[in-house]
């Protein structure tokens, strides 16, 4: 099956900082998805693609679709604590309705 | 804003007992999902749901596994007869569109904790 594989597995940055992170799948998607998950909690969407070369934002979040449609990545700039949690890029296909999760990065944040 | 319910939110249960986790997707969506996620590891597919009938499962989703919509607004998963390895929280999800669409958005439940002792 498609695998996903998200870089880093884990940050540890200090309030205020910018983080990036990014997603690599072995075969392409037409819809990239990023999604954050707390503690206990079901997976909430963030931001999604649907265009290869889109660059889309949401507050303090930007993700970009990969024009290869193999990747993508989100920024956060200027982390708050809000911001910890797992981010989990996933992806779609055209009349498809699962999806594909990648393996997360965790993001903490250091007092 | 419109979410989807999970009950219960924790459930214990002896190895081979069955069990039933429930879900109400958002009312005006059309495909309904479940979702499972072992404690430190992604999230992975389990079944997607459509018109009355399974319209795609993974491999994990084998006999012991079944779904159901018994009236309008309820949309359930059973594991007839629970293992170790079931263990797990179960995330059930709905969308109102085929995906890739632009307009298709799965929104997660806050998920059912599954304990098998």
């Amino acid at each position: 099956g498609q695998q996903l594989n998200q870089s880093p597995q884990s940050m540890f940055i200090q309030e205020g900082e910018d983080v990036s992170m990014n997603c690599t799948s072995s075969s392409i998607f037409n819809t990239w998805l990023w999604y954050k998950q707390d503690p206990g909690e079901g997976p909430v969407l963030l931001i999604a693609l649907y265009k290869a070369g889109e660059l889309t934002s949401n507050g303090r979040l930007t993700a970009q679709f990969g024009i290869t449609r193999k990747d993508s990545f989100l920024n956060i700039s200027a982390s708050i604590p809000s911001d910890v949690g797992i981010y989990f890029c996933a992806g779609q296909y055209f009349g498809n309705e699962k999806l594909t999760f990648g393996t997360g990065t965790r993001l903490t944040i250091i007092p | 804003e419109p979410e989807v319910t999970q009950t219960p939110s924790h459930q214990v249960t002896q190895m081979g007992q069955e069990v039933i986790l429930r879900c109400v997707p958002i009312s005006n969506h059309l495909y309904f999902y479940w979702y499972r996620q072992i404690l430190g590891q992604k999230v992975e597919f389990l079944v997607s749901f459509y018109n009355n009938e399974i319209s795609e499962k993974s491999e994990i989703f084998d006999d012991q596994f079944s779904v159901e919509r018994p009236d309008g607004s309820n949309f359930t998963l059973k594991i007839r007869s629970t293992k170790l390895e079931d263990s797990a929280m179960y995330f059930c999800a709905s969308s109102e569109h085929l995906g890739g669409t632009g307009a298709n958005v799965l929104t997660f439940g806050a998920g059912s904790r599954l304990t098998v002792l």
